[in-house]
């Protein structure tokens, strides 16, 4: 089956450190092009990060440059975003998607972030 | 990277049509042929309708439809049904490798 499947998400304190995960299956990995989206409950989506199918295009949001990091690990078909210096404003779901023709076709079911003292 | 501008709600009668509007800049819905659309029902996550402006990935019904003029993109529904009531949002490519998407729009179907 093809799917995304988030996780690493959870309760932290504004300043700390957070890392979600995304793994992959039933599609080849390192054909695609993978990207973050996040959304507040309510609200519209946000776009966070992207990376290329080999790593060598990377991209942020001037929301969070300089404090989030995306990687992948296609020989575990895993995506990754670090996220450090943690605001209230961080706090949504996270979505993992899976690009195709600069178009996000497959999404995960997110994995929550909630940034709280 | 400022936010794409959508209506914040439209509506229509089962049956007629419905156009939700999308508009950028030049630097990004402007200057390049990649706005998608997506639909979202509560609780789900969102779904692509709409790839490269206009076309449509296997599977979307051809009820669904976008365009795109100068820095503004459309995406038409026609012949409307009341599972098309969902949020809709458009994304396009804004250069160095980011996107923006758009605010969405809350589709009621009367």
């Amino acid at each position: 089956e093809v799917q995304l499947v988030e996780s690493g998400g959870g309760l932290v304190q504004p300043g700390r450190s957070l890392r979600l995960s995304c793994a992959a299956s039933g599609f080849t990995f390192d054909d695609y092009a993978m990207h973050w989206v996040r959304q507040v409950p309510g609200k519209g989506l946000e776009w966070v990060s992207g990376i290329s199918w080999n790593g060598n295009s990377i991209g942020y949001a001037d929301s969070v440059k300089g404090r989030f990091t995306i990687s992948r690990d296609n020989a575990k078909n895993s995506l990754s975003l670090q996220m450090n210096s943690l605001r209230a404003e961080d706090m949504a779901l996270y979505y993992c998607a899976k690009a195709e023709r600069d178009a996000f076709a497959l999404w995960g079911q997110g994995t929550m972030v909630t940034v709280s003292s | 990277q400022s936010a794409l501008t959508q209506p914040r709600s439209v509506s229509g009668s089962p049956g007629q049509s419905v156009t939700i509007s999308c508009t950028g800049s030049g630097s990004d819905i402007g200057g390049h042929n990649y706005v998608s659309w997506y639909q979202q029902h509560p609780g789900q996550a969102p779904k692509l309708l709409i790839y490269d402006v206009n076309m449509r990935p296997s599977g979307v019904p051809d009820r669904f439809s976008g365009s795109k003029s100068g820095n503004t993109a459309s995406l038409t529904i026609s012949g409307l049904r009341a599972e098309d009531e969902a949020d809709y949002c458009c994304c396009s490519y804004s250069g160095s490798y980011t996107w923006v998407f758009g605010g969405g729009t809350k589709l009621t179907v009367l």
